[in-house]
């Protein structure tokens, strides 16, 4: 089975624009999470999707948002970008929303803000 | 609130040494689960192990062990006899039984020198 993959690996943008990071999900698995990790904060949650719904959201601005289409397929948006936006952006899935489901997590997209 | 300690922000160590990594977490749920993650330089962030709260047997895998102690809070990890391969960031992370929301530690860097 392939793992989570995520597009594009790498991004530069400059200060004010806006990017937007894909993630494919495992095969079968419904649920997508978002982190964000930098070397100050860490790894920190960004929300999580099922079935196209926003299950839970952790605590970062509103320029952070996303999506997921009805393939399980998922999106995260960050509009008005800042210099602190520039982290790894890791996607994890998991087959669904029961507690004892594992997160798998993708490669992660590294965006650089300039 | 929920929170996860690692302590050891890098360890270092000669090819074939023993090697605990440390791990507390403090939670308020009864119901909690555990993970193991590591991270290699490609930043993907690798599934090693999970405990749920209500399962305290300690396990080993291959070189890997683990040792999860309700008692103290702490859910340690062990490379027996480590090899350079071992070389990565190690996560330790909680997980709730209501969200898919993962707390992670601030990781420790291995480095396994040949």
């Amino acid at each position: 089975k392939a793992g989570v993959t995520q597009t594009p690996r790498y991004l530069i943008k400059t200060r004010g624009q806006q990017v937007t990071l894909s993630c494919s999900p495992i095969s079968g698995h419904r649920s997508v999470s978002w982190y964000q990790q930098t070397p100050g904060q860490g790894l920190q949650f960004l929300f999580e999707y099922f079935s196209e719904t926003q299950r839970n959201k952790g605590n970062f601005p509103g320029r952070f948002s996303g999506r997921q289409f009805s393939n399980s397929r998922s999106e995260m948006n960050v509009s008005t970008l800042e210099l602190g936006d520039s982290a790894l952006y890791l996607c994890a899935s998991r087959t669904g929303l029961d507690s004892t489901d594992t997160q798998y997590f993708g490669p992660g997209t590294r965006l650089t803000v300039l | 609130a929920q929170k996860v300690t690692q302590a050891q922000t890098e360890i270092s160590v000669v090819e074939k040494e023993d090697v605990t990594l440390d791990c507390v977490y403090e939670t308020r749920d009864t119901t909690y689960y555990l993970f193991w993650y590591k991270q290699p330089p490609s930043g993907e962030l690798v599934f090693l192990i999970r405990r749920n709260s209500f399962d305290e047997q300690n396990e080993i895998s291959g070189r890997y062990s683990w040792n999860f102690q309700k008692s103290t809070s702490s859910f340690n990890f062990t490379i027996t006899a480590s090899q350079v391969v071992d070389s990565a960031v190690y996560f330790c992370a909680l997980g709730s039984s209501n969200t898919g929301k993962l707390i992670f530690g601030q990781g420790t860097t291995l480095q396994v020198k040949p």
